[in-house]
């Protein structure tokens, strides 16, 4: 059981939009900064999104990230089948004094 | 560039301790504001965050794991060592050594490739 929670998959058709959610609490979201990342399978996880809503250099813009108290989201605009990855939110968790992560989205680009 | 490469034993015995060495390039493990996790991913499931070690040798656990996991550095060799003892099948995953890129806002930046460990009699 992941302490950030995510919908288990998401999809949408090529050149439209889709976000992914992610809940916690005061401890994790609700006090500290999310990140996202893209997970292809047999790679390495990669940054998406630091800092609620900051893109990495080399990540393009039709990522964004957002923050609203104890939740964030995902957006992806201008899908293309190259996005279909697992997608993870992650933070710290100022109660747990640990990292956390969600449980993962799937994305399908239909 | 910032390279971190994962190394050890692909396959281990249940009871036995399993020992990791996550090796950085590109930036030093005493720099002041990073520092570098361990994050697995067992097979069909999420990434599940183990342990990270900052700068100041500060370290962090798993609440589920924590009895089990131990973390440490070498500055002067660029390692960051995991060492999980009494695996079980369960422990079956990859492994994942990641850089924090800032560890006030908690990111990780850069990660190695992963290594699969099995565990299995």
């Amino acid at each position: 059981q992941s302490v950030l929670t995510q919908p288990p998959s998401v999809s949408a058709s090529p050149g439209q939009k889709v976000t992914i959610s992610c809940s916690g609490r005061y401890s994790n979201i609700g006090n500290n900064y999310v990140s996202w990342y893209q997970h292809l399978p047999g790679t390495a996880p990669k940054l998406l999104i630091y800092e609620n809503n900051k893109r990495p250099s080399g990540i393009p813009d039709r990522f964004s990230g957002s923050k609203s108290g104890t939740s964030a989201t995902l957006a992806i605009t201008g899908l293309q089948t190259g996005d279909e990855a697992d997608y993870y939110c992650g933070g710290w968790d100022s109660s747990l004094s640990a990292g956390v992560f969600g449980g993962g989205t799937k994305l399908t680009v239909l | 560039q910032v390279t971190l490469k994962e190394s050890g034993p692909v396959l281990v015995k249940p009871t036995e301790t399993l020992t990791l060495t996550c090796a950085v390039s590109g930036f030093s493990l005493s720099s002041t504001t990073m520092g570098v996790s361990w994050i697995r991913q067992s097979p069909g499931k999420a990434l599940e965050w183990l342990a990270d070690i900052s700068s100041n040798d500060e370290k962090s656990y798993s609440t589920s794991l924590w009895s089990r996991l131990t973390i440490a550095m070498d500055t002067s060799k660029s390692q960051v060592v995991l060492t999980l003892t009494n695996v079980d099948p369960v422990d079956t995953a990859t492994y994942y050594c990641a850089r924090i890129g800032r560890s006030f806002t908690y990111y990780f930046d850069f990660w190695g490739q992963g290594i699969l460990v099995s565990v299995s009699s």
